[in-house]
């Protein structure tokens, strides 16, 4: 079982609806990273949290530390935002190492 | 004004041979990382560097070996490649290694190996 749980692992939405993607992780974490990779397969950091909630546009960003979950939502969702959203974990007590474990990703298609 | 580049983007080549990867950032950060993506699309960590000294190297077959000759390049070489090291391999630098630094990634390097 892998360390981080992502859901759903698919998910298709029309433009302008409200989307969350959920994560759950197993392990003591220090932060946590919301990532999107673009169809084209680059890779972009959009949040790192360690507690509460991030805000960036259209993207919203909560974790629960004693839950061990956290949230992604993307409020009126566009074509433009359809990519994977991958959830990445940084585990507590890697010393000076900022490793991170990462989720399987979530796959999201914004139609017209 | 790219941040994190890699080159090439593409590499095909037969087994056997060895190939190597390239990676530079020019944010000053002292960190970098190389990550392995596999055909499901899952992300791993393979090796951390900070300034120049190796600090992570997960379980890799040691056909592996990255080399950083200087804090902005962490280049990775694969010695006698196999179907499995097929993937896209990323590089990513972050400014410190502390529990809060932001990763920045590279564009990529989808590897296949025939």
């Amino acid at each position: 079982k892998n360390e981080v749980e992502q859901s759903p692992q698919n998910l298709t939405a029309q433009e302008g609806e409200f989307i969350t993607i959920n994560c759950s992780y197993s392990v003591g974490i220090s932060a946590l990273h919301w990532l999107q990779q673009h169809p084209g397969g680059g890779i972009v950091s959009l949040f790192m949290l360690s507690s509460g909630k991030k805000k960036h546009g259209r993207l919203i960003a909560t974790i629960n530390i004693q839950e061990k979950h956290s949230s992604l939502h993307i409020t009126a969702s566009h074509p433009r935002d359809s990519a994977v959203y991958i959830c990445a974990v940084r585990l507590l007590n890697t010393g000076t190492a900022s490793k991170l474990t990462f989720g399987t990703g979530t796959r999201l298609q914004v139609t017209l | 004004d790219t941040a994190v580049s890699q080159t090439p983007k593409y590499l095909v080549t037969q087994m056997g041979n060895d190939k190597s990867i390239k990676c530079e950032q020019n944010l000053g950060h002292d960190t970098m990382y190389w990550y392995k993506q596999d055909s499901k699309k899952f992300l791993k960590i393979m090796f951390s560097y900070n300034n120049k000294e190796l600090i992570i190297n997960e379980t890799v077959p040691n056909r592996f070996s990255p080399k950083s000759p200087d804090k902005a390049h962490l280049n990775l070489h694969i010695n006698s490649l196999e179907l499995g090291d097929s993937a896209v391999y990323f590089c990513a630098s972050s400014p410190q290694t502390s529990f809060l630094g932001e990763q920045f990634f590279g564009p990529g390097t989808r590897l296949t190996v025939l």
